[in-house]
């Protein structure tokens, strides 16, 4: 079983949807990190959280640590945020490991 | 944009040829990574380095070794390249609480 788990694993919306993204953990972190990958792209961060709740624009990502879950939304969601998105979790070695990722595609 | 460089961007190779990939930062971080990406499977960890000269293995080390003799520089070698190698290669950088931040990735096809 991966240490990292991420659902769904592939999603389609209709431009203008609400999107949740999940991620769940097994393992003592120190951080929790969501990324962004678009196709033949670079990996970009887009958040690292350690508690509660952040926002950058529509995107919204949360973490609840006695549940070892994390998710990240996007409100409004646009044919631009077509990509993969990636949780990965920070042990207290440092070492990233990272989710399967979730292939999120937005149709206009 | 953080400062981190990962070359060659492309590589064809044969098989049992030894390669080098090259993972270049201007940022001063602690640690420094290697994945490989590969459809299905995600990011997997090669090695890593927290540290001049002080390396770890990841979940998917046979068949590559690293070295860090500088801070701003960390080498993957693939020893004798296999097929199963051909892969998209990144390089990431952080310090401890701090963002990860990622390469634009390394290309290799072993044929």
């Amino acid at each position: 079983k991966n240490e990292v788990e991420q659902s769904p694993q592939n999603l389609t919306a209709q431009e203008g949807e609400f999107i949740t993204i999940n991620c769940s953990y097994s393992v003592g972190i120190s951080a929790l990190h969501w990324l962004q990958q678009h196709p033949g792209g670079g990996i970009v961060s887009l958040f690292m959280l350690s508690s509660g709740k952040k926002k950058h624009g529509r995107l919204i990502a949360t973490i609840n640590i006695q549940e070892k879950h994390s998710s990240l939304h996007i409100t409004a969601s646009h044919p631009r945020d077509s990509a993969v998105y990636i949780c990965a979790v920070r042990r207290g070695t440092d070492k990233l490991i990272f989710g399967t990722g979730t292939r999120l595609q937005v149709f206009p | 944009d953080a400062g981190i460089t990962q070359s060659p961007r492309h590589k064809v190779t044969e098989t049992g040829t030894p390669v080098t990939l090259r993972c270049h930062q201007t940022e001063n971080h602690r640690y420094m990574y290697w994945y490989r990406q590969d459809p299905g499977h995600g990011l997997r960890l090669i090695h890593y380095s927290y540290g001049v000269k002080d390396t770890d293995k990841g979940e998917v080390s046979d068949g590559y070794s690293v070295s860090r003799s500088k801070t701003e520089d960390f080498l993957l070698t693939l020893e004798s390249a296999t097929s199963s190698q051909t892969s998209v290669y990144f390089c990431a950088i952080s310090e401890r609480g701090a963002e990860a931040f990622f390469g634009q990735g390394t290309r290799l096809t072993v044929v």
